[in-house]
């Protein structure tokens, strides 16, 4: 199947700095990236639809000021927590979509601990 | 009508058994339903899919039951084994969009 990489896997970064997490499709060009929020034992909360060279698309509730997301190429998205608090503490994990079938596929996701 | 019900919330399973995961909808929408399997402090992976032109789709040990009038799907594991102790997620997603409406989880266990 198609890999996506997601770095760093692991993060720990200070109140009030700002970390970035990047997404990239190894194998193929993902025209749409998503980035997804997940608490521990729970569902994967959707925050954002990134388009290559386009402006992502939040989902409701989502602040697009603290977590800013750029799709600069067709194989790497990036997210961008910005003056991170501990509640921004989660695992974070990306997706992309290979075109065609409506297939996507995942990436290995990204820890993100806020002290 | 944008969620997708999944149930049980956790199973417990014996080795060699089947795990049975169900899911139910409500958008008519949706024409895709791929199921997910999570490891502990992993990204999902793509376990299995099915579109609701076919009721059943089978991969190896896993199949997938589509009841289109019922709205619902599901997910069976047929000959469980403790390597498949892990989370599964349904999802949903209509034409023409990757987005998917996941379900909210079963984490499952498999007994030895």
């Amino acid at each position: 199947g198609a890999v996506v990489s997601q770095h760093p896997s692991r993060v720990i970064c200070k109140s009030g700095t700002s970390v970035k997490i990047e997404c990239r499709s190894l194998d193929f060009q993902a025209t749409t990236m998503f980035w997804y929020r997940q608490f521990p034992k729970q569902s994967l909360m959707l925050m954002a639809t990134s388009n290559e060279g386009s402006k992502a698309t939040y989902e409701q509730g989502v602040e697009k000021d603290k977590f800013l997301i750029n799709h600069a190429s067709l194989t790497l998205s990036t997210l961008t927590v910005t003056s991170a608090h501990p509640e921004d503490s989660s695992f974070y994990i990306c997706s992309a979509s290979q075109g065609a079938g409506n297939t996507i596929y995942f990436g290995e996701g990204s820890w993100l601990t806020v002290v | 009508q944008q969620q997708v019900k999944q149930s049980p919330q956790s199973l417990i399973v014996q080795k060699g058994g089947i795990s049975i995961i169900n899911c139910a909808y409500e958008n008519t929408a949706f024409d895709y339903f791929p199921w997910y399997q999570q490891f502990p402090g992993k990204g999902p992976a793509l376990l299995i899919a099915i579109r609701p032109d076919v009721s059943e789709k089978k991969e190896g040990r896993f199949t997938i039951s589509f009841n289109k009038s019922a709205k619902q799907f599901s997910l069976h594991i047929m000959d469980s084994q403790p390597g498949d102790s892990a989370t599964y997620f349904c999802a949903a997603s209509k034409p023409g969009t990757y987005k998917y409406i996941f379900g909210t989880g079963t984490r499952l266990k498999v007994l030895a």
